[in-house]
């Protein structure tokens, strides 16, 4: 099977604009995770989607959103970018099947606000 | 709720020597628990999972953990460190309540091991 994959995997964008990133989890994986990871907060969790319903959010501004299509595809979008939304942004998916929670990541979207 | 502490941000052995990365556990529920390995510039690799059926969990790449309910601890180890295991490694616990997924995994800050030839 195909691993999940993201794209694009490396962004640079200006301060006060906006972004969208993608994912496609992994063939049979209906649910996405996103995740934040910088140096200094490390990995926080976004939010993940089942079904195409946002089941579970962590603690980031509005400013953050995504959405996940009938194929489970995902899109995150951030709006008003600013300098410390650089970080990369992960996104996994899960089999949520038979009580196995693990999740795969995918390679990461580096983002660089400027 | 639950949370995942790792001890000690950097490890450094030689190469032969053993490799032991430590994780601590908080859990309201039985805990499902993982460790990730990242590269640099890459994503996130599972190397192994407990999910309570067995306390010694064998991975990838050499690698095995431990779960210890009454020390609350989930210990990496590897017996012999070779120079690719040079890595950042995270020890995570799903996000669960007793009705299930919260569909994400709370990891700790992560562990940079260090293999010197």
């Amino acid at each position: 099977k195909a691993g999940v994959t993201q794209t694009p995997r490396y962004l640079i964008k200006t301060r006060g604009q906006q972004v969208t990133l993608s994912c496609s989890p992994i063939s049979g994986h209906r649910s996405v995770s996103w995740y934040q990871q910088t140096p200094g907060q490390g990995l926080q969790f976004l939010f993940e989607y089942f079904s195409e319903t946002q089941r579970n959010k962590g603690n980031f501004p509005g400013r953050f959103s995504g959405r996940q299509f009938s194929n489970s595809r995902s899109e995150m979008n951030v709006s008003t970018l600013e300098l410390g939304d650089s970080a990369l942004y992960l996104c996994a998916s899960s089999p949520l099947v038979g009580g196995f929670y693990e999740q795969y990541f995918g390679p990461g979207t580096r983002l660089t606000v400027t | 709720a639950q949370s995942v502490t790792q001890l000690g941000s950097h490890v450094s052995v030689s190469e032969g020597a053993l490799v032991l990365l430590r994780c601590n556990y908080s859990s309201s529920v039985p805990p499902y628990l993982f460790w990730y390995v990242q590269y640099p510039n890459q994503g996130l690799q599972l190397l192994l999972k407990y999910t309570s059926a067995a306390t010694l969990v064998k991975g990838i790449n050499g690698f095995e953990a431990e779960f210890k309910k009454s020390e609350t601890s989930f210990h990496l180890t590897k017996p012999s460190a070779h120079m690719s295991d040079a890595a950042e490694y995270f020890c995570a616990v799903a996000g669960l309540y007793y009705g299930g997924s919260q569909g994400n995994l709370i990891f700790g800050k992560g562990t940079k091991l260090s293999v010197k030839p």
